[in-house]
């Protein structure tokens, strides 16, 4: 059984410009969930995808957007990159419409300067 | 709307002393609590669900409604369990049996010699 993979594990970008995170995730999981994690706080909802569509977005604004893919891999895409959005960013997957619990990837550490 | 509130950011005990760390919540439905548990260099993964009333690694948390609370109990701490604990609920989405968690801000638990 494979877990959650997430690419790349680190990222320095400059303000403006556009990013692409990656997430695989575990076998049999059809539920992708996306968080933001800035430095000290803890995790932060950003949007999930499951069968493909987005259901369900916290409070980020649109330049956040994802995709999620027939195989159940997501992408996580943020334009115009501001300062604040320099966090570690973590995918989460989930099998039982996130019911059991879900199981999260070692995250993406995006630095924007 | 929904919060989770975990009042110390930072607990230390010494090995065999209990621990219990403080979990607080505030929702208006019927919450879906879990402990999520992050050791040194290693992903967020999840440790204890409500539902299940299960004990891992000596650690134990009931939910009490009435209190609003799910604290994450252990009689004698080891060493081994010093890391970062993160209380977080599920809420599921209007509509959708799909939920989301929100986090509380995370407690770094440190088990000395």
């Amino acid at each position: 059984e494979t877990g959650v993979t997430q690419s790349p594990t680190h990222l320095i970008k400059t303000r403006g410009q556009q990013v692409t995170l990656r997430c695989s995730s575990q076998s049999g999981h059809n539920t992708v969930s996306w968080y933001q994690q800035a430095l000290g706080q803890g995790p932060q909802f950003i949007f999930q995808y499951y069968r493909e569509e987005e259901n369900g977005r916290g409070n980020f604004p649109p330049r956040f957007s994802g995709l999620q893919f027939p195989n159940y891999s997501s992408e996580l895409n943020v334009n115009a990159l501001e300062l604040d959005d320099s966090a570690l960013y973590l995918c989460a997957s989930s099998g039982g419409q996130g019911m059991y619990g879900y199981t999260f990837g070692s995250g993406t550490r995006l630095t924007v300067v | 709307a929904q919060r989770v509130t975990q009042p110390e950011k930072l607990l230390s005990v010494f090995k065999g002393a209990p621990v219990e760390l403080k979990c607080n919540y505030s929702y208006s439905g019927s919450p879906e609590l879990f402990w999520y548990v992050q050791y040194s260099r290693q992903r967020l993964q999840l440790l204890l669900r409500h539902i299940s009333r299960e004990s891992i690694k000596g650690f134990t948390a009931d939910l009490n409604k009435g209190e609003t609370s799910f604290h994450l109990k252990k009689p004698f701490a080891q060493e081994e369990d010093s890391a970062m604990y993160y209380c977080a609920l599920r809420r599921a989405d209007r509509g959708s049996t799909l939920g989301r968690l929100y986090f509380g801000r995370g407690t770094q638990l440190t088990v000395w010699p």
